[in-house]
């Protein structure tokens, strides 16, 4: 049982590439979640989808775009990289918005140089 | 006020000994209450959840919760330095993301 997986782990960009993170769940969950975890800043919501078809902005979604592909995937886009956003970026997932025991996948560690 | 508030550390106990973690959040509404294990450089691991006021155990670990206090707090006992790690406490009001504090490292010293 696979859980949240994750693609790439590890990435290093130059300011100004983009690149898209992948990530798929297999526990036929409805929500999924982007995080991004900076050192004293704790995990901080980037985007989410309730439930397929739906997306929705949190805490700091600026420089970002998602894209909820299908009820497996959800996919996080950095279409000109910043070194601000250099980061460790964490995709999640739960049954539903209401039942909110989070599932992490492994993490994505982003360096922008 | 943050939403949620923990004490980032780090907390140092001896081996065997008790840790105690705490976290106060500031919306009365909150309705489930979440703490995560990360160990460094891992992804975030649930390890208790609690959504009425009292306490939970599981094995070492009680989480205890305090709605009119606005307080959750896991206990660990019988520390182990495999226990080193931050723990996120984790909130959410129904409906909505979790909201995470921001963790409290704790090292278990042997």
């Amino acid at each position: 049982n696979a859980g949240v997986t994750q693609t790439p782990k590890f990435q290093v960009l130059k300011t100004g590439q983009s690149m898209t993170l992948q990530c798929a769940q297999d526990m036929n969950h409805n929500s999924m979640y982007w995080y991004r975890q900076d050192p004293g800043m704790g995990l901080r919501l980037i985007y989410y989808s309730a439930s397929e078809g739906t997306t929705d902005k949190g805490e700091v979604p600026n420089g970002y775009n998602v894209s909820r592909l299908n009820k497996r995937e959800f996919s996080l886009r950095l279409e000109s990289a910043a070194p601000s956003q250099t980061s460790v970026y964490f995709c999640a997932s739960t049954r539903d918005m209401s039942n909110t025991e989070a599932f992490f996948g492994q993490g994505t560690r982003l360096t922008v140089v | 006020q943050k939403e949620v508030e923990q004490n980032s550390g780090p907390l140092s106990v001896p081996e065997g000994a008790i840790a105690s973690l705490n976290c106060t959040y500031s919306d009365r509404v909150s309705q489930s209450f979440f703490w995560y294990r990360q160990y460094s450089g891992k992804s975030p691991e649930l390890i208790m959840s609690i959504y009425s006021n009292g306490d939970k155990e599981d094995g070492r670990f009680t989480a205890q919760l305090n709605k009119a206090s606005q307080y959750v707090s896991l206990l660990i006992r019988d520390s182990q330095p495999s226990d080193s790690a931050t723990y996120l406490c984790a909130v959410n009001r129904g409906n909505t993301p979790l909201v995470f504090g921001k963790g409290t490292r704790l090292s278990v010293i042997a």
